[in-house]
């Protein structure tokens, strides 16, 4: 069984803090790892697509790397605002079908 | 390009009262997935569908949930009866093909159970 994971499973930050998460994945027939950020009452929304070792992907303030290696991934997020706050979900396709970690929960308190 | 739709947003039933979620996925994706999501735990696949097909349905509980896609485009997903433990934002989602790409997701169904 195929087991996807993340840490922390919440947490909590002040305004302008950095942070950051790990997900990490089965490193053997690896073919891309993807990151999801959910708002409550809203879709969650595709951050990232990861396929390459030593991948780095940028979005804003959001950042993420992948170690195909090893089986891991960050997600960093620099300077927090409270419009982060939200579950951050990484998902591994295998074959033919994705599984999703349990996710980390962000809240970002003004 | 329309997203994932789903309905309703929200459904509050009693336990052992009967439900239905429907989702419409993107036009042209093949794959679609309805997952559960409880309160504290990630998305959990329930079924997957390949056109009408499906595709993986082994955490579906059997014995009161069913789905169906008929023609290969909406999907139904039905709980008969409810329990509580059913309470849980119910996901549809949908991606051109199978496992290979990025999967689009509807807004969810909070379905409270009492």
């Amino acid at each position: 069984i195929l087991n996807v994971e993340q840490s922390p499973q919440s947490l909590h930050v002040q305004e302008g803090d950095s942070t950051n998460f790990t997900c990490s994945f089965p490193s053997s027939n690896f073919y891309a790892l993807h990151w999801y950020r959910w708002e409550t009452a809203k879709s969650p929304e595709a951050l990232f697509v990861m396929t390459l070792n030593g991948d780095e992907k940028k979005k804003g303030r959001i950042s993420a790397t992948l170690n195909t290696k090893e089986g891991y991934s960050y997600l960093y997020i620099k300077g927090s605002q409270p419009e982060d706050s939200a579950t951050y979900l990484c998902a591994f396709p295998s074959y033919d079908k994705v599984i999703f970690g349990p996710g980390t929960s962000l809240s970002v308190i003004p | 390009e329309a997203g994932v739709a789903q309905s309703p947003r929200y459904k509050i039933i009693e336990k052992r009262q009967s439900v239905a979620f429907w989702c419409n996925p993107i036009s042209g994706h093949a794959t679609l997935y309805w997952y559960q999501q409880i309160l504290g735990q990630g998305p959990k696949l329930l079924i997957q569908f390949q056109n009408n097909g499906v595709v993986d349905d082994s955490q579906l509980p059997k014995d009161r949930f069913s789905a169906e896609r008929l023609k290969g485009v909406d999907s139904t997903l039905k709980i008969q009866p409810a329990k509580l433990e059913d309470s849980a934002v119910y996901l549809c989602a949908s991606s051109l093909n199978r496992g290979d790409t990025e999967a689009f997701f509807g807004q969810g169904t909070r379905l409270t159970v009492v």
